[in-house]
């Protein structure tokens, strides 16, 4: 069974901070995905990332995929209070996304 | 918002009970996903419908079952529940079979509490 864990699983901090998550897995993978997941609301995707060492920017968040495609970051600059939520990664499994735990991130104005 | 539509929001009923949670998939969309969210598992996928027919099984109970009806939306049916089965279900669609490299669209979700 592939694990995914996520780290840190809860992270609070200042309005304008940057931030890093890590999801780490012993398995290969042939693409992993981070979703952001608001109270009451499904998970969104946010971004896919497929070739190892890929680098994807969307807005003040960066994604990267690690060169062996066992692992992934998300690091957030300047954080705002909009940035709060619960962020996950997942990874493709046989016939099945496999997620992690998550990260509950909160920015306090 | 998804497109994708989940009925009840919240659901609150007693152990031993059966409960039916719906999912309308996104205009287009012939895949049908559901996972089960708690606090202490996380995402949990259960199971896949693709175009009326079973496709994927992941971590559901024997006292679960689902269905695609041909206009494809979805049931899950929850049978003698117990206090562990309180959880979010999630329901998302695809446009494909295949979860490789696609995106998933999920539902707001149905709260189900078992008192």
């Amino acid at each position: 069974t592939q694990l995914l864990e996520q780290s840190p699983q809860f992270l609070s901090i200042q309005e304008g901070e940057n931030l890093t998550v890590y999801c780490n897995s012993s398995s290969v993978f042939s693409s992993l995905q981070w979703y952001r997941q608001e109270p009451g609301e499904g998970p969104v995707l946010l971004v896919t990332v497929v070739t190892g060492g890929e680098v994807k920017k969307l807005k003040r968040l960066t994604f990267q995929f690690g060169d062996a495609r066992k692992d992934s970051s998300l690091h957030i600059t300047a954080a705002q209070p909009g940035d709060t939520g619960l962020y996950l990664c997942a990874a493709q499994g046989a016939q099945k996304l496999v997620f992690g735990q998550g990260t509950r991130l909160t920015i306090n104005p | 918002d998804s497109g994708v539509t989940q009925t009840p929001k919240h659901l609150i009923t007693a152990t031993g009970q059966r409960v039916t949670l719906r999912c309308s998939p996104r205009s287009g969309d012939l895949s049908v996903y559901w996972y089960q969210q708690s606090l202490d598992q996380g995402l949990q996928f259960l199971i896949q419908y693709y175009n009326g027919e079973e496709r994927a099984k992941g971590n559901i109970l024997e006292r679960f079952s689902a269905q695609q009806f041909p206009d494809l939306h979805s049931e899950l049916n929850l049978s003698s529940l117990e206090l562990g089965d309180s959880a979010l279900y999630f329901c998302a669609s695809s446009v494909g079979p295949s979860v490789a490299g696609r995106e998933q669209f999920f539902g707001p979700g149905t709260r189900l509490t078992v008192l």
